[in-house]
């Protein structure tokens, strides 16, 4: 079946740096989607990205919908200590009802 | 507020019993999704339905059941087939039967003891 890789698996960064992620596929996808999940509690929807090549930014968060249509980057500016989380891709379709979820990218920041 | 609500936050089963975990959604969203999360995996989806009283499913639906009798309800049975059903499970929700936005409840936590 489809698959998602994400990377970095996990990373501990300093409060107040960048961080970058990023989300690959084989396959093509229509519609990528960036969630964030605190421990015990279900996934908020970040940026959702719809046409390839689009840059969509939500405060400090700003994430691209690859031209191949086979990947999508996350990129957090000046982290602060609620940016701890677990950040997953999803890629889809756009036809069926079909979601594909990378397995995360677990973020810790470091006071 | 608009939302989806999971219910309970936290379940215990002993072995061989069937334990119900309920969702429910404000949002006049079309189709529900059940997933399934373990450490270090990306969610998998369980069942999805897209109208009241169709479901379909997903890619580990032995073990578990679902109906959907309201729209705004969409409840998940993990039978005693389920043999390792220890994991935290998510329900999500979308507008429109081809909706590309989808939206979680809080997740239930469910053990086996």
């Amino acid at each position: 079946g489809q698959q998602l890789n994400q990377s970095p698996q996990s990373m501990f960064i300093q409060e107040g740096e960048d961080v970058s992620m990023n989300c690959t596929s084989s396959s093509i996808f229509n519609t990528w989607l960036w969630y964030k999940q605190d421990p015990g509690e279900g996934p908020v929807l970040l940026i959702a990205l719809y046409k390839a090549g689009e840059l969509t930014s939500n405060g400090r968060l700003t994430a691209q919908f690859g031209i191949t249509r086979k990947d999508s980057f996350l990129n957090i500016s000046a982290s602060i200590p609620s940016d701890v989380g677990i950040y997953f891709c999803a890629g889809h379709d756009n036809y069926g009802q079909n979601f594909v979820f990378g397995p995360g990218t677990r973020l810790s920041v470091l006071p | 507020d608009g939302g989806i609500t999971q219910s309970p936050k936290y379940l215990f089963r002993k072995e061989g019993q069937n334990v119900t975990l309920s969702c429910e959604q404000n949002l006049n969203h079309d189709a529900m999704y059940w997933y399934r999360q373990d450490p270090g995996q990306g969610l998998r989806l369980i069942y999805y339905s897209q109208i009241v009283n169709d479901f379909q499913k997903g890619d580990i639906a032995e073990g578990y059941s679902v109906s959907r009798e309201k729209k705004e309800s969409f409840p998940l049975t993990v039978t005693s087939a389920q043999k390792n059903p220890t994991a935290f499970y998510l329900c999500a929700s979308t507008f429109g039967w081809t909706g590309t936005e989808a939206f979680f409840g809080q997740g239930t936590r469910l053990t086996v003891v």
